[in-house]
This record gives structure tokens, C-alpha cells and sequence, in this order.
């Protein structure tokens, strides 16, 4: 069973400080991984993805990827209010049809 | 452009109803799934679509029935549906299979009375 783990939160942070969200998975020939952030009752919006080891940042979003620990993390620095959402951290196995296996979440807020 | 549609935003069925869902895009996408997801979890994929075949139907109960008219159309027929298959009905898109980013329409928040 292909498992994607996320500390389900909720992750309260004051804003203007930095947001870490974490997600282990446990498939090692995992391929691709996605960060989407999704707001109650709207549809996951896609933030970041990362292939590679390290970090990749992307305005105020660090992904990283450490593949020997199967783990990956998003930063979020200067986190605002509007940050607030729940964030679904997803992997791609490299499987026949593009599959993504989704964590069960993040929920963050961020205290004004 | 990015954009996945799907409408419509909102549907309220009986059990004995037949209804369609309908996802669209224009990005010139090859491969189109659906999701459904209900309150507080993640998506569950349901259906891929590659190239305007069926490529993977994840074990769905046959009330529901995926369509794939053009490479820019993806329907889900919806019949004699439970209340337990209220839920928001996500359909997204992707480039081709290798692996390539989702991404995701607005969704069909679904009830069924």
C-alpha cells in the first residue's frame, strides 16, 4: 500500500512568520511530488512541484526534497492570513497513468 | 492558461435521477481524470483518461459512467446514485501520463437525496 503521510494540524503560525509543512511517502521509486494548497470548499490549486533533491524556491514557497529520508517539505515565508488553507501534499509514482497519491492534509492558519 | 472547467458548480439529485457532469479544457491536454472527494479528505482519483481512452477506472461502481466525446471533453454520467455519493466531484488535467502536473477544475459539489 502506497502511503503518503502529512501531520493533519491544525498548524497555527503569526503572520509574517515562516509556515513549515512536512510529508513523508513511502514509495522509494516515487518520481514527482506536488504541493497544492486547497480553501474550504474550493478545488486544490497547484503551488509547487519538485522532481529533484533540494530545494526550490518559487516567491515567498521552498519546496524541498530529500529522497533518501522520503520525505518532503514546503516552506512558506512571510505567511499571511490568506495562506490559510489546507495543504495536500501528493506523489507521483511513476506508474501507468500519471497516478498521484494524496497525503491527507495540512491544515494551516495563520494568526493576523 | 491553466484553466479547467466544469459545470455545473452545484447539482441536487434524487436516487432515481440521471444526471451528467462536465469537465472541459482547452490547454490542448491529453489526459483528463476525475476525483471525488468528500468532506476533510483528499481527492480519490476515479477515472484517467489517455488520449481519449479509458486507461484506469479505480474499481467505481458502475452508477457512475465516465465519457471521453473529444480530447477536450470529459463527462461523468451519474445514475441511481446513494447519499453516501455526496461529494465534491473534481475533474482534472495533464499534458500526457509521463509523469506531468494535475491541474484541477473548480469542482461539482454534488448531493444526492
Amino acid at each position: 500500500q502506497k502511503e503518503v503521510e502529512q501531520n493533519s494540524g491544525p498548524l497555527s503560525v503569526p503572520e509574517g512568520a515562516i509556515a513549515s509543512l512536512n510529508c513523508t511517502y513511502s514509495d522509494r521509486g516515487s518520481q514527482s511530488f506536488f504541493w497544492y494548497r486547497q480553501y474550504s470548499g474550493k478545488s486544490p490549486e497547484l503551488i509547487m512541484f519538485i522532481y529533484s533533491n533540494g530545494d526550490k524556491e518559487d516567491g515567498r514557497f521552498t519546496a524541498q526534497l530529500n529522497k533518501a529520508s522520503q520525505y518532503v517539505s514546503l516552506l512558506i515565508r512571510d505567511s499571511q492570513p490568506s495562506d490559510s488553507a489546507t495543504y495536500l501534499c501528493a506523489v507521483n509514482e511513476g506508474d501507468a497513468g500519471n497516478m498521484l497519491t494524496f497525503g491527507g492534509g495540512t491544515r494551516l492558519m495563520v494568526k493576523p | 492558461d491553466t484553466e479547467v472547467t466544469q459545470t455545473p458548480k452545484h447539482l441536487v439529485m434524487g436516487m432515481t435521477n440521471k444526471k451528467s457532469l462536465k469537465c472541459e479544457q482547452h490547454m490542448g491536454h491529453r489526459a483528463m481524470y476525475w476525483y471525488k472527494q468528500k468532506a476533510k479528505k483528499p481527492p480519490e482519483l476515479m477515472f484517467v483518461y489517455s488520449y481519449e481512452k479509458l486507461s484506469i477506472n479505480e474499481s467505481v461502481p458502475s452508477r457512475f459512467s465516465p465519457e471521453c466525446p473529444n480530447s477536450s471533453l470529459l463527462n461523468l454520467h451519474l445514475h441511481a446514485l446513494q447519499p453516501e455519493d455526496s461529494a465534491l466531484y473534481l475533474c482534472a488535467s495533464s499534458q500526457g501520463l509521463a509523469p506531468e502536473t494535475q491541474y484541477f477544475g473548480p469542482g461539482t459539489r454534488l448531493l444526492v437525496l
